[in-house]
């Protein structure tokens, strides 16, 4: 059974970095699939941030992008989210994702999802 | 502001079905057949219900089904249950510069 964790700080300062981590269990990131992150602010809806295949290959939405970094780790099973310059709009609950990618667009098993606060 | 149009909310009884629509555009919903819809409980992660528009991942229940017509998806929920009442997002590739996109979402209200 596919399995995702999310770790990382729950608050994070204005104009910091926001760095979060995506454990896989049950599954090895290097057999394929991408990998990636969606974010959920309080009392609103799902927004894509970016899927990274075990390559390196990564793909943002454009919205994000100057300030998204998506990297991967094989040796750990693990990928991670970097988002520079945040601010109070991206409080948000952030998850990790398996992602179906070229030939297939969706989000077959998902992390519990973790809370991150930007507030000084 | 979401790419996908959802309606704020459906309501049904138990028993009844109901439809939640996704409308989109050529560039995503009416393009390409890589619609996607998930169920999110309060406090839960979303769940993959529904994939390429009609199909269902093992284990989900033959009860919900998906369809298309032009720039407008939909999905089906039909002999409703209260453990139906969640939030359903809508999901789509789009050829535009962020491939992916979500509907707002709707929220599900079993009487």
């Amino acid at each position: 059974q596919v399995q995702l964790q999310e770790s990382g700080p729950g608050l994070v300062k204005p104009s910091e970095t926001l760095s979060l981590t995506c454990t896989v269990s049950g599954y090895s990131i290097s057999s394929g699939y991408y990998w990636g992150w969606i974010r959920q602010p309080p009392g609103k809806g799902l927004e894509w941030i970016g899927s990274i295949y075990h390559s390196g290959t990564t793909y943002y939405n454009v919205s994000l992008k100057s300030r998204v970094t998506i990297s991967v780790d094989t040796s750990k099973n693990q990928f991670s989210l970097k988002l520079s310059s945040v601010t109070a709009a991206d409080t948000a609950v952030y998850y990790c994702a398996r992602t179906l990618w070229f030939g297939a667009y969706y989000f077959d098993y998902w992390g519990q999802g973790t809370l991150v606060t930007v507030s000084s | 502001q979401s790419a996908l149009t959802q309606p704020a909310s459906v309501s049904g009884s138990p028993g009844q079905s109901i439809t939640i629509s996704c409308t989109g555009t050529s560039s995503d919903v009416g393009g390409y057949n890589y619609v996607s819809w998930y169920q999110q409980h309060p406090g839960k992660a979303p769940k993959l219900m529904i994939y390429d528009v009609s199909n269902r991942p093992s284990g989900v229940s033959n009860r919900f089904s998906g369809s298309k017509s032009g720039n407008t998806a939909s999905l089906t929920i039909s002999g409703l249950q209260a453990e139906d009442e969640a939030d359903y997002y809508c999901s789509s590739y789009t050829s535009s510069s962020t491939p992916l996109g979500f509907g707002g979402g709707t929220k599900l209200t079993v009487l």
